[in-house]
């Protein structure tokens, strides 16, 4: 059972435009949402997170929209640049402030094409 | 990645032997989680330790896991009598506890093979 999904394995960008990556969810308890981003061979890294009191959350160039009736969030990144190819996986926690058991998605492979 | 510490990155194990991986918390961090990422998937949540506490072990499998933090040292995650099934990423990761803005930070992660 498949409670966070990324529908999207891969995606390509060109550099300078804006890269979307969806994610929906099924629970209903998720109440903290979180993006990762990955290396190969590295753990994942932080990049933004969005309480579900919230909409939107913006940090430089990322942002995360939260559609709380629809069960789906967005991450944007613009402008995309070549070091943001990566993997992003979207996690969700049912814990109000994000730092009890996160479920994760399979990941998006975002390539950004110079 | 924010200075959780895990070792060794790389582990070769033959079937039925043990595999022990460590984990050492960011400085200030009480509390640790372990998750595993097999081939092509997403990382699943294993268990969930406090200082000389399991919080949450819903993650783990019922037989050859097991995983202490202990009050000194690092969290360590034991697998016995492994199988080839066990071949995956694992990643440990370190938060300061509840409350807000307290994100989960994770280390490089240690490889196990099992041939």
């Amino acid at each position: 059972d498949q409670q966070v999904k990324q529908n999207s394995p891969s995606l390509s960008v060109q550099e300078g435009r804006i890269s979307i990556l969806n994610c929906d969810y099924t629970n209903s308890m998720f109440d903290y949402f979180l993006w990762y981003k990955k290396y190969p061979a590295e753990g994942p890294t932080f990049l933004i997170s969005i309480s579900s009191i919230k909409d939107k959350n913006e940090d430089g160039r990322f942002t995360v929209f939260l559609n709380k009736s629809a069960k789906h969030l967005s991450l944007h990144i613009v402008p995309s640049q070549p070091g943001d190819s990566a993997v992003y996986f979207c996690a969700a926690s049912p814990s109000h402030f994000g730092n009890e058991k996160l479920t994760f998605g399979t990941g998006t492979r975002l390539t950004i094409i110079p | 990645n924010a200075g959780v510490m895990q070792n060794p990155r790389h582990l070769v194990r033959r079937r039925g032997q043990e595999a022990r991986l460590r984990c050492s918390p960011m400085k200030g961090h009480s509390h640790v989680y372990w998750y595993r990422q097999l081939p092509e998937e997403g990382l699943k949540f294993m268990v969930y330790l406090q200082k000389e506490n399991i919080i949450d072990e819903s993650g783990m499998p019922k037989e050859r896991f097991s995983a202490e933090f202990p009050k000194e040292g690092p969290s360590i995650l034991r697998i016995q009598q492994v199988v080839r099934g066990d071949s995956a990423a694992y990643f440990c990761a370190s938060s300061p506890g509840q409350g807000a803005g307290n994100t989960i930070y994770f280390g490089e992660g240690s490889w196990l093979t099992v041939v």
